[in-house]
């Protein structure tokens, strides 16, 4: 059973489109992730928080922007949607744990096609 | 820098096959090693973890694991494999405080009827 929820499931939208991948958990989690994955591809972090009013960027560049004003909830914005940007949007939490015991939980993602 | 390999991009067995998937990782210190698998147009779900202990864990859906620190393996088995075992998996070490996951490539599982 899914404790995050990622809304829309599906999208396809035209070039230069504001969009807003909402994403959010209800296991009062401190630290949730953005991950890009392309099909049948490996995951690529893209962006990650520890917390309310906390985001930083991860390991992959990404034009897209996150934000945390409340626990339960980690929206990713692109503000100008680009063919480039067509992928899968997954997102993740944890509990916020010295020692990287606390396994991700995942969404069942946002399919985004830019035409 | 930790790194997680998968060196099998892609393997197929026939039903009711025994598998394992295979596993290495680089990390300094004593790892933390998950397995997740992902259905054709999901999220990750959680097979098994290890920390400590016993080096042979037990997940969901009959899968097990077996840490081998001398091989950095975490390798990935099942004694019979279904149909619907077929999917993506993906090895993954976690991270200290203030680090992130580091995910395998992935293997792709098909199963043949």
């Amino acid at each position: 059973e899914a404790d995050i929820y990622q809304t829309p499931r599906y999208l396809v939208i035209g070039t230069g489109k504001k969009i807003t991948l909402e994403c959010s958990q209800t296991m009062g989690h401190d630290k949730m992730y953005w991950y890009q994955q392309d099909p049948g591809m490996e995951l690529h972090l893209i962006h990650y928080s520890y917390g309310v009013n906390s985001t930083e960027k991860g390991d992959l560049s990404s034009e897209s922007t996150v934000s945390r004003i409340r626990t339960e909830h980690f929206p990713l914005t692109l503000e100008s949607a680009r063919p480039s940007h067509t992928s899968q949007y997954l997102c993740a939490s944890s509990e916020y744990r010295v020692g990287g015991r606390s396994p991700l939980h995942f969404g069942n993602g946002t399919r985004l096609t830019v035409t | 820098a930790q790194s997680v390999t998968q060196p099998d991009i892609h393997i197929t067995v026939s039903e009711g096959a025994s598998l394992e998937l295979r596993c290495n990782y680089s990390y300094g210190a004593t790892p933390y090693l998950f397995w997740y698998v992902q259905s054709p147009g999901q999220g990750l779900q959680l097979l098994l973890k290890y920390f400590s202990g016993d080096t042979l864990v037990q997940g969901i859906k009959g899968f097990e694991a077996e840490f081998k620190r001398s091989q950095s393996s975490f390798n990935l088995r099942k004694p019979s494999v279904h149909w619907s075992d077929a999917a993506e998996y993906f090895c993954a070490v976690g991270a200290n405080y203030g680090q992130n996951f580091v995910f395998g490539p992935g293997t792709r599982l098909s199963v043949l009827p």
